[in-house]
């Protein structure tokens, strides 16, 4: 069955530095993507990154970065150089789209991150 | 502009009454979807549809109805079933019917249902 797990409740990082929020994923579906969200305190969902299952490198977007390790079902996300504004939940997602794929949307539960000056 | 639109964004019930959410979007997407987040945790798939005419359960459909009867309008029914209703409800949605084409979704600012 299709699954998301974040560990970790809460992260802290000071600013300027890098931190890494993990995400380990269930499918047994071979064709799906990976996605990271934003959710700052006024609660709107900001799109970060994603990464496709078939994708060879990993994708980045700006200060963002994911670690894609297939075989180990992981796609954690680096926030490298830390700013103030990057305190807000992250939340991690998985949608199959291979031809059984019910295409459903799920999400982890989440980490805090709080960035301190 | 383009996007999503939820309204209202604030909503107050009183126990036993049906009230409808809706979200409107402008983006000819095909995909829609309702999740409920409650404090401090992820967001749970109500009900998703891939093309007008069709939806699907998610993972807490019990209590929440949906119509798809327009392609742009996604309205969620949170009916009497409901038995803890009070959460903040996001819309979102996708272009591609199913396939890979249009990979992340579009959310909108969500509503906040209170029950008084």
């Amino acid at each position: 069955a299709q699954k998301i797990t974040q560990t970790q409740p809460g992260m802290f990082v000071q600013e300027k530095e890098a931190v890494t929020l993990d995400c380990t994923y269930d499918t047994s579906d071979p064709s799906y993507g990976l996605f990271w969200y934003k959710q700052p305190s006024s609660g709107e969902m900001i799109f970060l990154i994603y990464q496709g299952s078939y994708d060879q490198q990993n994708a980045t977007e700006g200060r963002y970065s994911l670690n894609f390790q297939k075989a180990r079902k992981s796609a954690n996300l680096v926030i490298s150089a830390s700013q103030l504004g990057d305190s807000a939940m992250y939340f991690c997602a998985m949608r199959e789209w291979g031809g059984g794929a019910t295409n459903k949307l799920i999400f982890g539960t989440g980490t805090l991150l709080a960035v301190q000056p | 502009d383009g996007g999503i639109t939820q309204s209202p964004k604030y909503l107050f019930r009183k126990e036993g009454q049906n009230v409808t959410l809706s979200c409107e979007q402008n983006l000819n997407h095909d995909a829609m979807y309702w999740y409920r987040q409650d404090p401090g945790q992820g967001l749970r798939l109500i009900y998703y549809s891939q093309i007008v005419n069709d939806f699907q359960k998610g993972d807490i459909a019990e209590g929440y109805s949906v119509s798809r009867e327009k392609k742009e309008s996604f309205p969620l029914t949170v009916t009497s079933a409901q038995k803890n209703p009070t959460a903040f409800y996001l819309c979102a949605s996708r272009a591609g019917q199913g396939d890979f084409a249009g990979t992340e979704a579009f959310f909108g600012q969500g509503t906040r249902l209170t029950v008084v």
